[in-house]
C-alpha cells in the first residue's frame, strides 16, 4: 500500500529555516514526481511546484521561487521541502503529493503544520 | 496566475445531486484534459476523486462524476450523503507547464 508520511509540526521564529520531510512507502520514490502544496489557515490549496525524482530537478511556481527548496534523498525514499528566512505569512500546512500524471496527485501526505511566530 | 473560479459554497439535501463548476481559460481547463478534483475534510489531507476530467480512481464511489465543456469543468455528486460534506478543489494543468487549483467550494449537506 502506498503512503506518504510527513514530519511533525514545527514552530519557528521569523528568519529561521525549516525542513519538512515526506517519506514514501509502498513504491520507489524515483518512479513518480513529487509535488508540494501549501494551505494557509482557512485558505485554499496552492501549488508550490514539483521535483523530478529521477534527476532531482525542481520546478517552482512563480510565488515560490527563492526561499523554497525541494530536494531528495533516494537512499531513504524521502523528499524534502526547505524554507529559509521564514516569515509569519509562511504559517501554513504543507503537503507533499505523489504526481502520477500532470494532475493526478495521489496519495497525499498527512500535512505538516509550520507555524512562524516570534 | 489567478486561481480557477469555483463557487464558494453549494448545498443539497441527502439523496439529491449537486454540481460544482470550475471555470478557467483556454490556456488551462479549455486546453488540456488534465483536470482533477479533490475532496478535503476538515483537518485532513485532500483526496483524489476525479482525474483527467472524467476518470475515477479505484475505491471512489461512482456517485462522483466529472465533465468538461469548453473552459469549464464540473464535478457532480449524486445521491448526496452526509459524509460528502467537505471542501472540493479542482486542479488543472496549464500551457505554461504549471498547475493551478480552484479556490475551493464548501459543500454542505442539509
Amino acid at each position: 500500500q502506498v503512503h506518504l508520511v510527513q514530519s511533525g509540526s514545527e514552530l519557528k521564529k521569523p528568519g529561521a529555516s525549516v525542513k519538512v520531510s515526506c517519506k514514501a512507502s509502498g513504491y520507489t520514490l524515483t518512479t513518480y514526481t513529487m509535488n508540494w502544496v501549501r494551505q494557509a489557515p482557512g485558505q485554499g490549496l496552492e501549488w508550490m511546484g514539483w521535483i523530478n525524482t529521477n534527476t532531482g530537478t525542481p520546478t517552482y511556481a512563480q510565488d515560490f521561487a527563492g526561499r523554497f527548496v525541494f530536494s531528495l534523498d533516494t537512499s531513504v525514499n524521502t523528499a524534502y521541502l526547505q524554507i529559509s528566512s521564514l516569515k509569519t505569512e509562511d504559517t501554513a500546512v504543507y503537503f507533499c503529493a505523489r504526481g502520477i500524471t500532470r494532475t493526478k496527485f495521489d496519495p497525499w501526505g498527512q500535512g505538516t503544520l509550520v507555524t512562524v511566530s516570534s | 496566475q489567478s486561481a480557477l473560479t469555483q463557487p464558494a459554497s453549494v448545498s443539497g439535501s441527502p439523496g439529491q445531486s449537486i454540481t460544482i463548476s470550475c471555470t478557467g481559460t483556454s490556456s488551462d481547463v479549455g486546453y488540456f484534459n488534465y483536470v482533477s478534483w479533490f475532496q478535503q475534510h476538515p483537518g485532513k489531507a485532500p483526496k483524489l476523486m476525479i482525474y483527467e476530467v472524467t476518470n475515477r480512481p479505484s475505491g471512489v464511489s461512482n456517485r462522483f462524476s466529472g465533465f468538461k465543456s469548453g473552459d469549464t469543468a464540473s464535478l457532480t455528486i449524486s445521491g448526496l450523503q452526509a459524509e460528502d460534506e467537505a471542501d472540493y478543489y479542482c486542479l488543472s494543468y496549464t500551457r505554461s507547464s504549471s498547475v493551478i487549483f480552484g479556490g475551493g467550494t464548501k459543500l454542505t449537506v442539509l
